[in-house]
C-alpha cells in the first residue's frame, strides 16, 4: 500500500529566508504523481506544485520548487524568499498513474516569522 | 477560488441524525472526490465518482454514502452520526481525462460538528 510520510509536524522560517519541507513515500509503482498542497487558516486546499515521476527535471513554480529523488522516494518542497502569506499547513500527496485516489501525508505546519 | 463549491459551509447536528453535504465540481470536470479531515488526522479519501458512476472507494463507513447526479454535482450522505464524525469534509474535482495526470481541485470544505 502507498504511504506518504511527513516527518516534520511543525517548521518555522524567517521572512525572506528559505525553508525546505520533507516528504517521503512508499510505493512499488514506477509511474506516479506527487503533489504539494497548501492549507491556510481558511482551510481551503490549494495546489502548490506537481511533479510527474517520469520527469527527471524538478518542478518549479515561482518561489516554490521541489527536490524529487525517485530512487530515495523523497519529494521535498523548497520555499524561497518566504512570505507571511506562506504560513499554512502543507500536505504532500501521492497518486498512482492508474489509481484514482490520493494518499496524503499528515501535514507540516509552517510558521513564517516577521 | 478553485471553482469547486460546497454547501453548507458549516453544519451542526446531533448524534444519530442524518445530513447531506453537497458539492458542485468545476465546470467541465467529470470526477468528484470526497475526503474527510479530522482534527488530528490528515485527509482521508472516502470515495470517487466519475460521470455518475462510482469509480473508487477508500475508507468510507457503511453509514456514509454518496452519489453523483446527471448534472455532475455530488452529495455525500452521512447517517447515524457519531461524535467522531465531526470533521471537515472536502470535495475535489478533476477533469479525468484518463491520462492519470489529473490534478484535483478542492472546494472550501464543509465543517460538520456532531453534538
Amino acid at each position: 500500500a502507498q504511504t506518504v510520510t511527513q516527518s516534520q509536524p511543525e517548521m518555522s522560517v524567517q521572512e525572506a529566508e528559505t525553508v525546505t519541507l520533507s516528504c517521503t513515500y512508499d510505493t512499488s509503482e514506477s509511474d506516479y504523481y506527487l503533489f504539494w498542497y497548501k492549507q491556510p487558516p481558511s482551510r481551503q486546499m490549494i495546489l502548490v506544485i506537481r511533479q510527474e515521476a517520469y520527469k527527471q527535471q524538478n518542478a518549479t513554480e515561482n518561489r516554490f520548487s521541489v527536490n524529487f529523488q525517485k530512487a530515495a522516494k523523497s519529494f521535498s518542497l523548497k520555499i524561497s524568499d518566504s512570505q507571511l502569506g506562506d504560513a499554512a499547513m502543507y500536505f504532500c500527496a501521492y497518486r498512482t498513474n492508474t489509481g484514482n485516489q490520493f494518499y496524503f501525508g499528515t501535514g507540516t505546519s509552517l510558521t513564517v516569522i516577521p | 477560488d478553485s471553482g469547486v463549491t460546497q454547501t453548507p459551509k458549516h453544519l451542526i447536528t446531533a448524534t444519530g441524525q442524518r445530513v447531506t453535504l453537497r458539492c458542485s465540481p468545476r465546470s467541465g470536470d467529470l470526477s468528484v472526490y470526497w475526503y474527510q479531515q479530522s482534527l488530528d488526522q490528515g485527509l482521508q479519501f472516502l470515495i470517487q465518482y466519475y460521470n455518475g458512476e462510482e469509480r473508487a472507494k477508500g475508507n468510507i463507513l457503511e453509514r456514509f454514502s454518496a452519489q453523483q447526479f446527471p448534472d455532475l454535482h455530488s452529495e455525500l450522505n452521512l447517517s447515524s452520526l457519531e461524535l467522531g464524525d465531526s470533521a471537515l469534509y472536502f470535495c475535489a474535482s478533476s477533469p479525468q481525462t484518463g491520462s492519470g495526470t489529473d490534478t484535483q481541485y478542492f472546494g472550501p470544505g464543509t465543517r460538520l460538528t456532531v453534538l
